[in-house]
């Protein structure tokens, strides 16, 4: 069974904090997302990357960066959390065909 | 990529068929229809898509107008677990780069009842 797993469902962190969020894949992708979820909003693309060490900036990458160093493993991080940055974080990958994406759970991050 | 527009909510009956309408009247020929679902509390879920040809699997049914300016996601025999946002999404088909991510709008808020 395909699987996205992101490292953790819920979390809480202080202003200025460094957050480290983890996705992994268990499917060969070559392609991992990162989007934000927010009431009224939809789905919004952070970064993505489409091989190891490659990234792409989405359409809202202000305050996140990214690491790839594993075709599996896709991280993102907030440099110094704030409060507007509460929200559900979601992860995703694909491979070039099918087109479908494959998402985590997704994470909860709440900034105090 | 091309808007969509979708309404805002549904309600089906349980056991009856749910016809979810998205139009894309501004898609352009070399892109696909895609429909994803959301579940509360969880991450998004691959539906199906298609091109120009109506498309069966085992969760759903996709009907593709003749001229690709609108679509249906049929859901043929609603269930209760099939309450979710249902979102329809046009894109390019082939992967790579830029071109890799799909745009979620806001969805149809589909409520099945009892």
């Amino acid at each position: 069974d395909v699987k996205v797993t992101q490292s953790s469902r819920y979390l809480v962190k202080r202003t200025g904090e460094k957050v480290f969020l983890e996705c992994v894949q268990d499917m060969d992708h070559e392609n991992m997302f990162w989007y934000r979820q927010d009431p009224g909003l939809g789905l919004r693309l952070i970064y993505f990357s489409y091989d190891v060490k490659m990234k792409e900036k989405g359409d809202i990458p202000e305050g996140y960066s990214v690491s790839r160093e594993k075709k599996e493993r896709f991280s993102l991080i907030l440099e110094s959390a704030s409060t507007n940055q509460t929200s559900m974080y979601l992860c995703a990958s694909t491979r070039d065909s099918p087109y479908e994406q494959y998402f985590g759970p997704g994470t909860r991050l709440t900034v105090t | 990529d091309a808007k969509t527009t979708q309404p805002t909510s549904m309600d089906c009956a349980e056991g009856r068929a749910a016809n979810l309408p998205c139009n894309h009247s501004t898609i352009s020929g070399n892109e696909y229809v895609y429909w994803y679902r959301q579940i509360h509390s969880q991450g998004p879920q691959y539906i199906i898509h298609g091109l120009k040809n109506n498309e069966t699997n085992e969760m759903a049914s996709l009907i593709i107008t003749e001229d690709r300016k609108s679509s249906t996601l049929i859901l043929p025999h609603a269930t209760l677990r099939d309450t979710a946002v249902y979102y329809c999404i046009v894109r390019v088909g082939n992967y790579g780069g830029s071109q890799g991510n799909l745009i979620f709008g806001k969805g149809t808020k589909l409520s099945v009842k009892p």
